[in-house]
């Protein structure tokens, strides 16, 4: 099993330039979640996916959108990549609700200039 | 508003010496995770700790979660530098079903 997959790796994008950043887990996972990693503020939650068909708003949610494709992926977009979008994002997954055990992906380091 | 607090925010030491790093707050949390996060990779889970005043061991990493289940501490024997990382801890909101509060992690380096 691969177990979460995140591509790309790295990606440098201008100001108003816009991708997606996708991801995708084997592990039969009921929920799926998308965080950004900046240096001494920890993990922030952007977005999450409880089951599919399903997505709510984490914390910081301004800027991105996702969409839940089916059981194994989940996307993240950037409409118009802005230079505080610069960050690390990873992607998660989860089996259930019980104890919240996640287990993320490889990440993708962005940079926006 | 739940406040995670993980201290010290960063430590280094020599091989072969004991650390203890600790997660503190002032809320009372159903259970709480340990991951451990090294350069250029996604956490990994170590341990999930839910009764109060649990133990748990996982080689020579030992984990407790504080009796009033406020706290819990992460204590390292004989560190190997294959023991650096960045040391998070994450409970659950209690607000959410789904979500985790994350510290903002010890980063520990263990100097050979």
């Amino acid at each position: 099993n691969a177990g979460v997959t995140q591509t790309p790796k790295f990606q440098v994008l201008k100001t108003g330039q816009s991708m997606t950043l996708q991801c995708a887990q084997d592990m039969n996972h009921n929920s799926m979640y998308w965080y950004r990693q900046d240096p001494g503020m920890g993990l922030r939650l952007i977005y999450y996916s409880a089951s599919e068909g399903t997505t709510d708003k984490g914390e910081v949610p301004n800027g991105y959108n996702v969409s839940r494709l089916n059981k194994r992926e989940f996307s993240l977009r950037l409409e118009s990549a802005a230079p505080s979008q610069t960050s690390v994002y990873f992607c998660a997954s989860s089996r259930a609700r019980v104890l919240y055990e996640q287990y993320f992906g490889p990440g993708t380091r962005l940079t926006v200039t | 508003t739940q406040l995670l607090e993980q201290s010290p925010q960063f430590l280094s030491i020599q091989e072969g010496e004991n650390l203890t790093v600790y997660c503190n707050s002032s809320s009372v949390f159903s259970s709480l995770q340990w991951y451990r996060q090294e350069p250029g990779e996604g956490p990994v889970l170590l341990v999930t700790v839910v009764t109060g005043g649990e133990v748990k061991k996982l080689k020579r990493l030992t984990f407790q979660f504080g009796d009033a289940r406020k706290d819990s501490s992460l204590h390292i024997t004989a560190a190997q530098p294959g023991d650096t990382g960045l040391y998070l801890c994450a409970p659950p909101r209690e607000d959410s079903n789904y979500q985790l509060i994350w510290g903002a992690g010890t980063k520990l380096i263990i100097k050979p």
